[in-house]
């Protein structure tokens, strides 16, 4: 089915470990998105790419790192986990001026 | 602060009954809106969208309506069904770029047999 797929759908990290998180759409979209969502609460942006090879902050971006690797792929970095940064993540990806899609999320707990 | 709240954390209607869902946002720049709605352990699921230039917009079982004067965002769902069961979010997004959304808090939606 066509969407926005993520990788992997859960982990636990250690403090100071890093990861990435893979996000990949086969919807063509220009723009793709990555968010965190924590518990009771909307969803918040952390990093946006409103093209390929364009990459900005959104409203959190302190810890996080990402790339757009190609139209199709945008990944999350995270490169000192910290237990504040337990959430579950989200990417989409979307066609502007509509169209947002979001994957199922990325589960994470750092400990 | 957010830019975009829901008045209710919970709502709770009897199934067949309507429903019907707020929120208000602060930014009059704002000029593309969508409701989401999320299902326990998945993503946000697109419902319905409007823009600024609209005042309603209806779907299958769903409408959406807006009022710019009151910065005010709506959600009415006909017939609720044991489906609907979700946690619904209203989003907004600002100047018509790729710039992301912002979302309110949520509003979980509870369904009474």
């Amino acid at each position: 089915n066509a969407g926005v797929t993520q990788t992997p759908k859960f982990q636990v990290l250690k403090t100071g470990q890093s990861m990435t998180l893979q996000c990949a759409q086969d919807m063509n979209h220009n723009s793709m998105y990555w968010y965190r969502q924590d518990p009771g609460m909307g969803l918040r942006l952390i990093y946006y790419s409103a093209s390929e090879g364009t990459t900005d902050k959104g409203e959190v971006p302190n810890g996080y790192n990402v790339s757009r690797l190609n139209k199709r792929e945008f990944s999350l970095r995270l490169e000192s986990a910290a237990p504040s940064q337990t959430s579950v993540y989200f990417c989409a990806s979307s066609d502007p001026p509509d169209g947002y899609t979001f994957g199922s999320g990325t589960r994470l707990t750092v400990v | 602060g957010e830019s975009v709240g829901l008045h209710l954390p919970t709502l709770s209607v009897q199934e067949g009954d309507n429903s019907i869902i707020n929120c208000a946002y602060s930014n009059s720049a704002s000029d593309y809106f969508i409701w989401y709605k999320q299902e326990s352990g998945k993503g946000p699921q697109f419902i319905i969208d409007i823009r600024s230039n609209m005042d309603k917009r209806q779907g299958q079982r769903v409408t959406v309506l807006l009022n710019k004067t009151v910065k005010h965002l709506s959600l009415q769902i006909a017939a609720t069904q044991p489906g609907d069961s979700a946690v619904y979010f209203c989003a907004e997004r600002v100047g018509g770029g790729a710039d992301g959304l912002t979302f309110g808090k949520g509003t979980h939606l509870i369904i009474q047999p």
